[in-house]
């Protein structure tokens, strides 16, 4: 069965250092790959997606992430980290096949971003 | 663009008591979903529906029901709250699947049962 893992539940960093957020996924071929940020109260935004293509995907609020498929990986960056970056972030995943189970997005268990001043 | 909206945001229930979580999305989107948040355990998927007029289960099914009557709308119902269904419900839609299977979440309703 697919499955996502997200080997930190919590990372603390100062603001302004990097970040690097792990993602795991078990699939039986490459699926489509997801970054989402939850902040305190709120719903899930979309931050990244890989489809295909270059392996490193550009997203939102100066977040990437680098597909690696040897390692099944799929880690999500950022050079200098800011306080407003504290959230959950999430990481998903969309098998590629077009039979019925495409509609389902696996999440991973969540990873829980502090921004120290 | 209001996107997807959740109402209500709070709610306490009795043990016993019935609801109903409505969800609305603006975007003309064929698919919605209804998931639950709890600590520890990301979001695990309730009740979907590919278009109007039908829905299906999820991952956690048991205890709730959904009518996906109008395509905006996805109503999530508890028939009989139990304390186990204490959660953070969130609704969600997508114009597709696969590659199109960019889903996008409503605020959520907290819901408390006694």
């Amino acid at each position: 069965a697919q499955s996502v893992t997200q080997p930190d539940i919590h990372i603390t960093v100062s603001e302004g250092a990097s970040l690097e957020l792990r993602c795991n996924y078990s699939y039986g071929a490459t699926p489509y790959l997801f970054w989402y940020v939850q902040s305190p109260g709120q719903g899930l935004q979309l931050l990244l997606k890989y489809f295909s293509g270059d392996t490193l995907v550009q997203g939102i609020k100066g977040f990437e992430a680098e597909f690696k498929r040897s390692q099944s990986s799929f880690n999500l960056r950022k050079p200098s980290v800011h306080w407003s970056d504290a959230a959950e972030y999430f990481c998903a995943v969309a098998p590629r096949n077009s039979g019925g189970s495409n509609y389902k997005l696996t999440f991973g268990k969540g990873t829980l971003l502090t921004v120290n001043p | 663009n209001a996107g997807v909206t959740q109402t209500p945001k709070f709610r306490v229930l009795k043990t016993g008591q019935s609801m109903t979580l409505l969800c609305a999305q603006d975007m003309n989107h064929e698919y919605m979903y209804w998931y639950r948040q709890d600590p520890g355990m990301g979001l695990r998927l309730i009740h979907y529906s590919v278009g109007e007029g039908t829905t299906a289960k999820g991952e956690v099914p048991d205890g709730y029901n959904v009518s996906r009557l109008k395509k905006q709308n996805f109503l999530l119902g508890l028939e009989s709250a139990a304390p186990s269904q204490t959660s953070v419900y969130f609704c969600a839609s997508s114009p597709g699947t696969g590659y199109l299977n960019e889903q996008f979440f409503g605020p959520g309703t907290r819901l408390t049962v006694l």
